[in-house]
């Protein structure tokens, strides 16, 4: 269980374009979904929290006029790179929490991860 | 500032071997501490999640031990093989009310 796929799992688009990458929950609901940026032989950083059915929440130098976050439904977020630079190609990887939400008292518990979406900017 | 920290060096041991890997974390104080494995050109796997209240967690060959005081934690699998070779990942609880902040990783290769 607790499954959580991502889509494409790689794409190469030319400078100045547009792309969408989708993060599904599979098998259970997600009010919160999370995305990251993985650069090579670096850490995971946090770009946005991603809520359903309102705004994502930016980390602090993530553009958000640049990252299009839209967490349509509980089992689907979407981050859209608009106006790709090289400087954007990155590993692009998503994850959920099952069912929880602001508010609630324990918040602890796994994050489940995306595969993870290869990104070419050329 | 705040940081996590993990052996930048990768770990490299036998087969069969007791790997051992290091996070430590300064200005955090964090309810929990996780593990995480990953993949190359895979997103992370979790493994194990400690709380602070817990000196140990064992899950089949891992075991996960946490010192708040120290403010570390160390990631053990033992009678190592070589499909644990992977990069393991610490993560913390930070900022926000359920955001994970993750260490750079270690990487382990496993020889046989």
């Amino acid at each position: 269980g607790a499954v959580v796929s991502q889509h494409p799992s790689w794409v190469i688009c030319k400078s100045g374009t547009s792309v969408k990458i989708e993060c599904r929950s599979l098998d259970f609901q997600a009010t919160t979904m999370f995305w990251y940026r993985q650069f090579p032989k670096q850490s995971l950083m946090l770009m946005a929290t991603s809520n359903e059915g309102s705004k994502a929440t930016y980390e602090q130098g993530v553009e958000k006029d640049k990252f299009l976050i839209n967490h349509a439904s509980l089992t689907l977020s979407t981050l859209t790179v608009t106006s790709a630079h090289p400087e954007d190609s990155s590993f692009y990887i998503c994850s959920a929490r099952p069912g929880q939400g602001p508010g609630l008292a324990d918040p602890s518990g796994e994050q489940y991860f995306g595969p993870g979406t290869r990104l070419t900017v050329t | 500032s705040q940081k996590i920290e993990q052996n930048s060096e990768a770990l490299n041991i036998q087969e069969g071997k007791t790997a051992t890997l290091t996070c430590n974390y300064t200005n955090y104080s964090p309810a929990y501490l996780q593990w995480y494995r990953q993949d190359p050109g895979r997103g992370p796997v979790f493994l194990l999640l400690i709380r602070e209240n817990e000196k140990e967690k064992r899950k089949e060959r891992l075991k996960v031990t946490f010192d708040t005081t120290l403010k570390q934690s160390l990631f053990h699998i033992t009678a190592s093989q070589p499909a644990d070779s992977a990069t393991y990942l610490c993560a913390l609880r930070g900022g926000g009310y359920n955001k994970l902040i993750f260490g750079a990783g270690t990487r382990l290769a496993v020889h046989p």
